[in-house]
């Protein structure tokens, strides 16, 4: 059981818009940072967002964060094969001390 | 090139210690928070733990499932991170990355990532 809950499976056909959700607690996503990951098959994670809404140098525009309240989503537009991958919330949680990570979503690319 | 490879990956019975290494390159390594993360077959990412700079002082702080059982330390000499494992469970089976933001100096922006290293644990 995840201390941050993202539905386990998404979908969308090319070119369409798909919204991840990640549901949280005062403790971890209420009160601090939010970042995201992709993560393709056999491969290393991805940092796409960090501190809620900032995508790293490369990261396409399609992909966007945003937070409210205790909940984060993690956007993509122009939905494209290659997006087909797992994705990943995290925030730091002020009771354990330390980050905690979302379930992750397998998001599928019609 | 900012690289981070993991070694050190093996076949342990429970009970037993392992040593993780991760040799980093291409960033300054002495001023980073580095943080493992690991990753058991089929499931999610988590946590492990972490170790700040020696000028934000040296320190670690570990996710409760490990903590008392593992350590994380740092060789700056080398630019290399350590992830000494005992007492290893079965459930401590995941594939182990190192990572770090060399870029943001956000702790917990895990920007660049190893490859991975798998760990075992099985009589």
């Amino acid at each position: 059981q995840s201390v941050l809950t993202q539905p386990p499976s998404a979908s969308g056909t090319p070119g369409q818009r798909v919204t991840i959700s990640c549901s949280g607690s005062s403790s971890n996503i209420g009160t601090n940072y939010v970042y995201w990951y992709q993560q393709l098959p056999g491969t290393a994670p991805k940092l796409l967002i960090y501190r809620n809404n900032q995508r790293p140098s490369g990261v396409p525009d399609r992909f966007s964060g945003s937070v409210s309240g205790t909940s984060a989503s993690l956007a993509i537009s122009g939905l494209r094969s290659e997006d087909e991958a797992d994705y990943y919330c995290a925030a730091w949680d002020d009771s354990l001390s330390g980050p905690v990570f979302g379930g992750g979503t397998k998001l599928t690319v019609l | 090139e900012v690289q981070l490879v993991e070694s050190g990956g093996a076949l342990v019975k429970p009970g037993g210690s392992l040593r993780l290494s991760c040799a980093a390159s291409g960033f300054s390594f002495s001023h980073a928070c580095m943080t493992w993360v690991r990753q058991a077959p089929g499931k999610g990412l988590e946590w492990v733990g972490r170790i700040k700079s020696k000028t934000d002082g040296g320190t670690t702080d570990y996710a409760a499932p490990v903590k008392g059982r593992f350590t994380i330390s740092r060789d700056d000499s080398k630019n290399t991170l350590y992830l000494q494992m005992n007492s290893l469970k079965t459930d401590d089976t995941a594939v182990y990355f190192c990572t770090t933001d060399p870029y943001y100096g956000d702790p917990d922006a895990f920007h660049i990532w190893g490859q991975g290293a798998m760990v075992t644990v099985s009589s």
